[in-house]
């Protein structure tokens, strides 16, 4: 496709239920980073990407977060026994080359809801 | 960290104003990127300028990455503007650190 695709667009979980996350990026672009951004807020770094390797991984919030990419192009973001405090937008984005020196494309995001 | 701040938080124009949208960062950077999140929640890439100006139809942005802001120029706004408005910097293997963002709205 033409830009990053993320499925669902929404999804409503409940507490201590399990979800996984879907990122389509660009085809061909090596970094991929997954953010979170919860409402009225700025995005926050989560993990980072470069092909199938995941070099950070330092915004994870906790151990019940989970990535992968595993063939270095789709990749899905694990939440583990959610939490409310989870309930945010979850945002994939994608790069042609590494994240310093090429833009960020974002995708639409997946709205998570835990009740 | 890096701390990256956004000036003014909120901001009310009459349709054909122009604005001025202020981006401060503490550290030095390797690129910064301004975004507009339109009202879906859709972050759209406007520039990726790690110094100087640049130009694209009634929208600008200057870096002075030496002295560590970034300015976002909207002239002649339209209703089509409104959205929240992010500057974002690129840092330490590629990451963006986005500020808290601006909130535009656009009145007719």
């Amino acid at each position: 496709g033409a830009g990053v695709s993320q499925s669902p667009r929404y999804k409503v979980a409940k507490r201590g239920q399990d979800v996984a996350l879907r990122c389509d990026p660009i085809s061909g672009h090596v970094s991929l980073f997954w953010y979170q951004q919860a409402l009225g807020q700025g995005p926050e770094f989560l993990t980072y990407f470069q092909n199938e390797a995941q070099l950070d991984k330092s915004g994870l919030p906790s151990d019940r977060f989970f990535a992968e990419r595993p063939e270095g192009s789709v990749s899905t973001l694990k939440i583990q026994r959610t939490q409310q405090e989870d309930s945010a937008v979850y945002l994939c984005a994608s790069s042609l080359e590494r994240g310093e020196h090429s833009p960020l494309h974002f995708g639409n995001g997946t709205r998570l809801t835990v009740t | 960290g890096i701390q990256v701040e956004q000036s003014p938080p909120d901001l009310i124009l009459q349709e054909g104003a122009n604005s001025t949208l202020r981006c401060n960062f503490s550290d030095s950077v390797n690129n910064l990127q301004w975004f507009h999140q339109n009202p879906w929640g859709q972050l759209i890439n406007l520039f990726y300028i790690p110094s100087g100006t640049k130009q694209n139809g009634r929208l600008s942005a200057t870096t002075v990455a030496t002295e560590r802001y970034s300015l976002l120029y909207i002239s002649s706004s339209q209703t089509t503007d409104s959205g929240v408005y992010f500057c974002a910097v690129v840092y330490q293997g590629g990451k963006l650190i986005f500020g808290q963002g601006t909130e535009l709205s656009v009145k007719p």
